[in-house]
């Protein structure tokens, strides 16, 4: 597709449950974020993968929280046993090259409510 | 540690005047620095960024911004601003020293510009 692409958009899960959020990144980019926006906020970064190598995971804010992307492609961002606090909008980015300086291409965004 | 300021949360403009977004921001060595716009029900989108070099950024759809270093500031700015401006804004950093890919963004101003 041309742009990035999240699912499922809405997610409504049960306090305790697991949920996978899925991203397609545009094809050929090699670098991919994931960021969590609560409501009101600004994104806060989760991880980074270059290609297919998860470079930086410093943001994920518990073990709960494993992204992967085995491919270099597909990434797929996973919470075990949801709390309540988990509850915002998943957003991944892609990148077209691994620097410093290149702009992030969003998708919508995958939103998450934990009850 | 990186991090943003926007200090407004809400900014009112008349359309055809010009707008002003605040953003400073606080690294540890030379920032990158970016804004992006939220539209509703949409994802991020990039409008500009700040490398080297001019310190007089032009972006997409009219829009500029001033890279001040003695200020640490990296105000938006648009000479006449349009209703479908309204929008949420973003300002974001990359430190260069640090070797992080991560972006941190501020938490946002909402611009509001009345017909």
């Amino acid at each position: 597709g041309a742009g990035v692409s999240q699912s499922p958009r809405y997610k409504v899960a049960k306090r305790g449950q697991d949920v996978a959020l899925r991203c397609d990144p545009i094809s050929g980019h090699v670098s991919l974020f994931w960021y969590q926006q609560a409501l009101g906020q600004g994104p806060e970064f989760l991880t980074y993968f270059q290609n297919e190598a998860q470079l930086d995971k410093s943001g994920l804010p518990s073990d709960r929280f494993f992204a992967e992307r085995p491919e270099g492609s597909v990434s797929t961002l996973k919470i075990q046993r949801t709390q309540q606090e988990d509850s915002a909008v998943y957003l991944c980015a892609s990148s077209q090259l691994a620097g410093y300086t290149g702009e992030l291409f969003f998708g919508e965004g995958s939103r998450l409510t934990v009850l | 540690a990186q991090s943003v300021a926007q200090p407004e949360d809400q900014v009112n403009v008349a359309e055809g005047n010009p707008l002003t977004v605040k953003c400073t921001y606080s690294v540890s060595g030379n920032p990158y620095l970016f804004w992006y716009v939220q539209y509703p029900n949409r994802g991020l989108q990039f409008l500009l960024k700040y490398i080297t070099g001019d310190n007089l950024v032009k972006g997409s759809y009219g829009f500029e911004a001033e890279f001040n270093k003695s200020q640490t500031s990296f105000h938006l700015k648009k000479p006449s601003a349009l209703v479908s401006d309204s929008a949420l804004y973003f300002c974001a950093v990359r430190d260069q020293g640090t070797g992080r890919r991560a972006l941190t963004f501020g938490s946002g101003t909402r611009l509001q510009v009345q017909p």
